[in-house]
């Protein structure tokens, strides 16, 4: 059972454009959320993170849209570049002093130059 | 790399084996956890500390366990390796207690293969 679902699997998208991955949650306790980027043969990096009393936060060309009714968020990477290829992850924090993460299974987004 | 240091970095070990992960940091950070990568399912938490000798498990402990005798060090061992534990294991480590947005940084991960 997947606590967080994340699409899609893959993405490409050229460069310039904008990337747009979705996750959908199901547990109510989650408090945080962030999202992880991943390169080959490292470990993930945090990238942005928001909490569910904000609906929108934007870092740079990354935004994070969230919509606490649906469960759902999303982060988009506008004028994506080939150097944003990796492997993104999102997440979601319980509220248990751990602050344990639970991850979506990843997108692996490739920016054509 | 948040001071995080994972050995070794690459094994290969045959069924039926105990295997050993070591995680060390030099963060001095109370949290410590075990990840397991595999595609298709993103990470997901084997075990964690939230102090020395204090450890709890996470969404896929079978077949693990850990151990935390000094802050810096938290031990993974596969007590019987097998090939559904071939994986990429990360350690992460994380200052976190409730109500706050503490960052968990993450170690450059072990490749264990099971053969």
């Amino acid at each position: 059972q997947q606590q967080v679902k994340q699409s899609p699997q893959s993405l490409i998208v050229q460069k310039g454009g904008i990337s747009i991955i979705n996750c959908a949650y199901e547990n109510t306790a989650f408090d945080y959320f962030p999202w992880y980027q991943q390169f080959p043969g490292k470990g993930p990096a945090l990238l942005i993170a928001i909490r569910p009393d904000v609906s929108e936060k934007k870092e740079g060309r990354f935004t994070i849209s969230f919509n606490k009714s649906a469960k759902q968020f999303s982060l988009h990477i506008m004028d994506s570049q080939p150097g944003d290829s990796a492997t993104y992850f999102c997440a979601a924090v319980g509220s248990g002093s751990a602050r344990q993460l639970t991850f979506g299974s990843g997108t692996q987004l490739t920016v054509l130059p | 790399d948040a001071g995080i240091t994972q050995s070794p970095r690459h094994k290969v070990t045959e069924t039926g084996t105990p295997v050993t992960l070591r995680c060390h940091q030099t963060e001095n950070h109370r949290y410590m956890y075990w990840y397991r990568q595999d595609p298709g399912h993103g990470l997901r938490l084997i075990h964690y500390s939230y102090g020395v000798k204090d450890t709890d498990k996470g969404e896929v402990s079978d077949g693990y366990s850990v151990s935390r005798s000094k802050t810096e060090d938290f031990l993974l061992t596969l007590e019987s390796a097998t090939s559904s534990q071939t994986s990429v294991y990360f350690c992460a480590i994380s200052s976190a207690g409730t109500g706050t947005n503490t960052e968990a940084f993450f170690g450059q991960g072990t490749r264990l293969t099971v053969v």
